[in-house]
């Protein structure tokens, strides 16, 4: 059974602490996104990776970077977690060699910031 | 950018009615995906629909596609409370390969 796994499911951080979520994938996919879901705003994309050390931005990266060591593990990080990062993040990933874009999500991270 | 509008925004029936909702988008697309998420859970893929598909079926789900529209179409047929769920269409345009653009979503509620 394919899996994406998120390592937290709910954390509390305060103002300026810095933040990771992790997420690791077992189907060995080549593409890993990161997500933010907000009511009202559906999914935006932050950050997405097509191959272990490389990373492209997607439409709100401001406030986040990411890091691919490994082809199973791309992490989101908040250098300076602020208020406005409250949210639900999603880690999803998907098979490049199909290439329809068919993702596959983990359980999601709901982040709040005080 | 969000590219994908979904109507309704929220949606209620009961159990046996069936569902539809409607995705519209802006640009030229590969392909059109729909995927249902729980309350507070990740999303799982439905189905997908390629450009050059009008229509495709999955046990009780029917997805239309009208490229000259720009619009699609999710319909879940004979509804259980167990499709409670909010659905996302979600489009990989051309060009940007692999990279899906979602809409803000349909919240259904099938109530007994």
């Amino acid at each position: 059974d394919v899996k994406v796994t998120q390592s937290s499911r709910y954390l509390v951080k305060r103002t300026g602490e810095k933040v990771f979520l992790e997420c690791v994938q077992d189907m060995d996919h080549e593409n890993m996104f990161w997500y933010r879901q907000d009511p009202g705003l559906g999914l935006r994309l932050i950050y997405f990776s097509y191959d272990v050390k490389m990373k492209e931005k997607g439409d709100i990266p401001e406030g986040y970077s990411v890091s691919r060591e490994k082809k199973e593990r791309f992490s989101l990080i908040l250098e300076s977690a602020s208020t406005n990062q409250t949210s639900m993040y999603l880690c999803a990933s998907s098979f490049r060699g199909v290439n329809t874009g068919e993702l596959f999500f983990g359980e999601g991270s709901r982040l709040t910031v005080l | 950018s969000q590219q994908g509008e979904e109507d309704p925004q929220a949606l209620s029936i009961q159990e046996g009615e069936n569902a539809t909702m409607n995705c519209s988008y802006k640009t030229s697309i590969n392909n059109l995906q729909w995927y249902r998420q729980n309350s507070g859970r990740g999303l799982v893929h439905l189905i997908l629909i390629r450009s050059n598909e009008r229509e495709k079926h999955s046990g009780r789900l029917r997805v239309t596609l009208d490229t000259s529209k720009k619009s699609s179409s999710l319909l879940i047929t004979a509804s259980r409370a167990a499709d409670t769920a909010s659905y996302f269409c979600a489009t990989l345009n051309t060009g940007t390969a692999s990279k899906l653009t979602f809409g803000t979503g349909t919240r259904l509620q099938v109530t007994l």
